[in-house]
């Protein structure tokens, strides 16, 4: 199993372009989130979904958009980058049925926006 | 909303033991888990306690008292390897779903 793979792993946007981050899992989790990391803190959840075609807002949602139309894959939309989104941003997947909601995170990738 | 509190840094020697708390306040509160973020790397789950008391597993302990909102991760016999960001969070219910709310992470060195 490969587990939750990210794409691109690094990335650098100019103010106003828009781009897609990738994520996949192969371990068919219901639950899949993206979180965003600012140095020296912890993850906020961006948007999460609870299976194929759900997909609910988490803490800070502004500027990013999701959709899933597969088990496997969570995309994670930025419409309009701007320089507060310069961030590392992982997504997790989770077992539906795990008591400990254990999230497996994906390598991450890392944004810059200019 | 929820809140989190954790130390931002913690330093021990190598083969010592080190406590790392974290209180919280929240609504809908399942369970606090504990993650471990080395330097470039993603977040890997250590434990989960959903009850009082403590769960056990190898060289880490953790630590939950639902009355106090607290609960605590305990390393014993320290190694450099794990020197490493340590993240509380707690999993709360949100309609059909959970979610998982982090703490802004205990930043731990070893020294040798």
């Amino acid at each position: 199993n490969a587990g939750v793979t990210q794409t691109p792993k690094f990335q650098v946007l100019k103010t106003g372009q828009s781009m897609t981050l990738q994520c996949a899992q192969d371990m068919n989790h219901e639950y899949m989130s993206w979180y965003r990391q600012d140095p020296g803190m912890g993850l906020r959840l961006i948007h999460y979904s609870v299976g194929a075609g759900i997909t609910d807002q988490g803490e800070v949602p502004n500027g990013y958009n999701v959709s899933r139309s597969t088990t496997e894959d969570f995309p994670l939309r930025l419409l309009s980058a701007a320089p507060s989104q310069t961030s590392v941003y992982f997504c997790a997947s989770s077992d539906r049925d795990s008591k400990s909601y254990e999230q497996y995170f994906g390598p991450g990738t890392r944004l810059t926006v200019t | 909303g929820q809140s989190l509190e954790q130390p931002s840094e913690v330093t021990a020697v190598e083969g010592a033991i080190v406590q790392i708390n974290c209180t919280y306040q929240t609504s809908g509160f399942y369970g606090l888990s504990w993650y471990q973020q080395h330097d470039g790397g993603a977040p890997t789950f250590l434990s989960y306690n959903a009850l009082d008391g403590l769960e056990e597993t190898g060289r880490f302990s953790s630590f939950l008292s639902r009355s106090d909102s607290y609960g605590y991760l305990l390393l014993q016999e320290l190694q450099m390897k794990d020197s490493a960001s340590y993240f509380c969070a707690v999993q709360i219910s949100s309609g059909s779903a959970r979610q998982l709310t982090f703490g802004s992470g205990t930043q731990l060195t070893v020294l040798p």
